[in-house]
């Protein structure tokens, strides 16, 4: 079953816009991580948050963590047309190590 | 090396052919995962290892599917008398130990499946 569940499913925005991203998981997490994946190609890392920490950043990211509400946020700033890609969001729990994707967002930066 | 190294990058297979994926993770990574992800969103976990010992597998077909990571070895991802249903990217993800970098699983780029 899917533990992350992002929304907005899809997102267009302008260049130069802001782009923020949500994601949601149903149990206790370890560690939440967000991960872009361009059209066609592998995924890439982007940003490891622990489930202690409320708030990280890294370059243009912004990714908050509200284990409360286990919900978790990145913010992308100033976005640029390179941008355009599906981000996914993937928690891991246990001590199994894997991790569990959510669906994705697909974000649109229209130059 | 210094990333995921995944071949091949195409692969078309029959059904009922066998179809291989191999993975070489990052040197110094003692943790190994397989993904399937379908239509381009959903990511499905198939098994990991650490080292060559079977770590969770609770994702993988029992039937058809298989994997191995043997020492000296690219780990491999064995599907059997495929089926369309297994036509999908299979990525290949590795990270260090747990304690050392919290977990961080860096991916390689995939395997497409087609099975026709």
């Amino acid at each position: 079953s899917q533990q992350g569940e992002e929304d907005p499913q899809a997102l267009s925005i302008q260049e130069g816009e802001n782009a923020t991203m949500n994601c949601s998981y149903k149990t206790s997490i370890n560690n939440l991580q967000w991960y872009r994946q361009n059209s066609g190609r592998g995924l890439v890392h982007l940003i490891l948050i622990r489930s202690n920490e409320r708030e990280k950043h890294s370059g243009r990211l912004r990714v908050t963590l509200d284990t409360s509400k286990k919900s978790s946020s990145l913010l992308i700033t100033a976005s640029r047309a390179a941008d355009t890609a599906s981000y996914f969001c993937a928690t891991d729990s246990g001590g199994s190590e894997k991790l569990v994707f959510g669906k994705g967002t697909k974000l649109t930066v229209n130059p | 090396g210094e990333e995921v190294a995944q071949t091949p990058k195409h692969l078309v297979r029959g059904e009922g052919q066998k179809a291989k994926l191999y993975c070489a993770p990052i040197k110094g990574h003692s943790y190994v995962f397989w993904y399937q992800q379908v239509l381009k969103n959903e990511f499905k976990f198939l098994i990991s290892f650490q080292n060559e010992n079977v770590f969770d597998e609770t994702g993988m077909p029992k039937e058809r599917f298989s994997a191995k990571c043997l020492p000296n070895s690219p780990c491999s991802l064995e599907i059997q008398a495929t089926k369309l249903e297994d036509s999908a990217v299979y990525f290949c993800a590795s990270s260090r130990d747990r304690e050392y970098s919290g977990n961080t699983i860096y991916f390689g780029e995939g395997s497409w499946l087609t099975v026709v």
